[in-house]
């Protein structure tokens, strides 16, 4: 079936440093990407989204590029800080219409930032 | 976590009892749904809900049951509690169907 996935599951960086995330996809159809952010303890916080007639999309600190042609999702994160610290999620819509999108979701990466 | 709240945050039942988690959202979103988290399976979503008494299966439906009388609230079921249901269960609404806001979840032991 359609998946989405993770290329690492763990991240070091040092703060200050530049951070970057990928997540593949492998449903075409897909035509929505959205980053999660989950601190331990917590629910899952929206990040940054994205959909697919775009190719980057960015806010504050945060950018997503999308590559459709190798199926290619990434998060990064400019000047990581000690707060950034958490698990990212990258999830996509499949391209569903009907009465209701779901989302499916990557199994995540966990970012540490190191001192 | 701005408008949902979920209840209870912990809760420690035996197996085969009846559970009830409760989602209530101040957002007035159309769509709601119940997700479960594992560790090594991420997300995964249960049932979701399109409209007051509209409600569909998702991936990991059994053993679950939903019900939306009002649009602020949507309840999930476990109708006799299994040690395979431990878990902690997160609620997320959406306006449009895309962007999803979720709860602060549920941690449930079932021994």
């Amino acid at each position: 079936g359609e998946s989405v996935g993770l290329h690492l599951p763990t991240l070091s960086v040092q703060e200050g440093d530049n951070s970057i995330i990928n997540c593949a996809y492998s449903n075409s159809a897909s035509d929505y990407f959205i980053w999660y952010k989950q601190e331990s303890g917590k629910g899952p916080q929206f990040i940054i989204d994205i959909r697919s007639n775009m190719d980057k999309r960015q806010g504050q600190r945060v950018t997503v590029l999308l590559n459709k042609t190798v199926k290619h999702l990434s998060l990064q994160i400019a000047a990581t800080q000690p707060g950034d610290s958490a698990v990212y999620f990258c999830a996509e819509n499949g391209g569903q219409g009907g009465s209701a999108r779901q989302l499916t979701f990557g199994s995540g990466t966990q970012l540490t930032v190191l001192p | 976590d701005a408008g949902i709240t979920q209840s209870p945050r912990h809760k420690v039942t035996e197996t085969g009892t009846p559970v009830t988690l409760r989602c209530h959202q101040t957002e007035n979103h159309r769509y709601m749904y119940w997700y479960r988290q594992d560790p090594g399976h991420g997300l995964r979503l249960i049932h979701y809900s399109y409209g007051v008494k509209d409600t569909d299966k998702g991936e990991v439906s059994d053993g679950y049951s939903v019900s939306r009388s009002k649009t602020e609230d949507f309840l999930l079921t476990l109708e006799s509690a299994t040690s395979s249901q431990t878990s902690v269960y997160f609620c997320a609404i959406s306006l449009s169907g895309n962007e999803q806001f979720f709860g602060p979840g549920t941690r449930l032991t079932v021994l």
